[in-house]
């Protein structure tokens, strides 16, 4: 069954650190695969995805992701993390349908 | 921009109510999508439409019941709402189904509380 696994579920950055936040997902195929964001208070909103092509992905925000087939992996990565950063972070794979991950919550100390 | 709007914030309903909530987008788009969001377990699929009186089971079904008799309305019912029921509930559109992989607008969602 399809699947998708964020391995952590809390971290926590200083202002201005980098941040990788991981996603890996399970299945043969090579499914699309996004990452959205959620401010407190707020529905999801759209960082980035990757359906084909170029491994690593712009998005919003200053965010990347880099797809590893071999790692099955598309983790979300940003060179210098903000205050306004913290939120949650989601992971999702799509085949047939839509799967989310458990989520990362991201504190950012100042 | 696509705005989906949720009618309530929070909502405090008792064992054994109806509950509606209600979801409203308004760039014309044919899916709509119900999903309850809890800690440590993301979000998972409610129910979902693809078009006006259409409405498929998601992974969830159990304990809810879908209405869309409009295409930029799509109702979440709890027949007899109960305290494992209570959850954030989103509600997000997209343009087409048929596109894989397209964009998913969500409302800001609905925290559910039933005592």
């Amino acid at each position: 069954a399809q699947s998708v696994t964020q391995p952590d579920i809390h971290i926590t950055v200083s202002e201005g650190a980098s941040l990788e936040l991981r996603c890996n997902y399970s299945y043969g195929a090579t499914p699309y695969l996004f990452w959205y964001v959620q401010s407190p208070g707020q529905g999801l909103q759209l960082l980035l995805k990757y359906f084909s092509g170029d491994t690593l992905v712009q998005g919003i925000k200053g965010f990347e992701a880099e797809f590893k087939r071999s790692q099955s992996s598309f983790n979300l990565r940003k060179p210098s993390v903000h205050w306004s950063d913290a939120a949650e972070y989601f992971c999702a794979v799509k085949y047939n349908k839509l799967i989310f991950g458990a989520g990362t919550r991201l504190a950012v100390h100042p | 921009d696509v705005k989906v709007t949720q009618s309530s914030r929070y909502l405090v309903k008792r064992t054994g109510e109806k509950v509606f909530l209600e979801c409203v987008q308004d760039m014309d788009h044919e899916n709509m999508f119900w999903y309850r969001q809890d800690p440590g377990l993301g979000l998972r699929l409610i129910y979902f439409s693809y078009d006006v009186k259409m409405k498929e089971k998601g992974d969830i079904p159990e304990g809810y019941s879908v209405s869309r008799e409009k295409k930029e309305r799509f109702s979440l019912i709890l027949e007899s709402a109960s305290t494992n029921q209570t959850s954030m509930y989103l509600c997000a559109s997209s343009p087409d189904h048929r596109q894989a992989g397209e964009k998913l607008f969500f409302g800001s969602g609905t925290q559910l509380s039933v005592l």
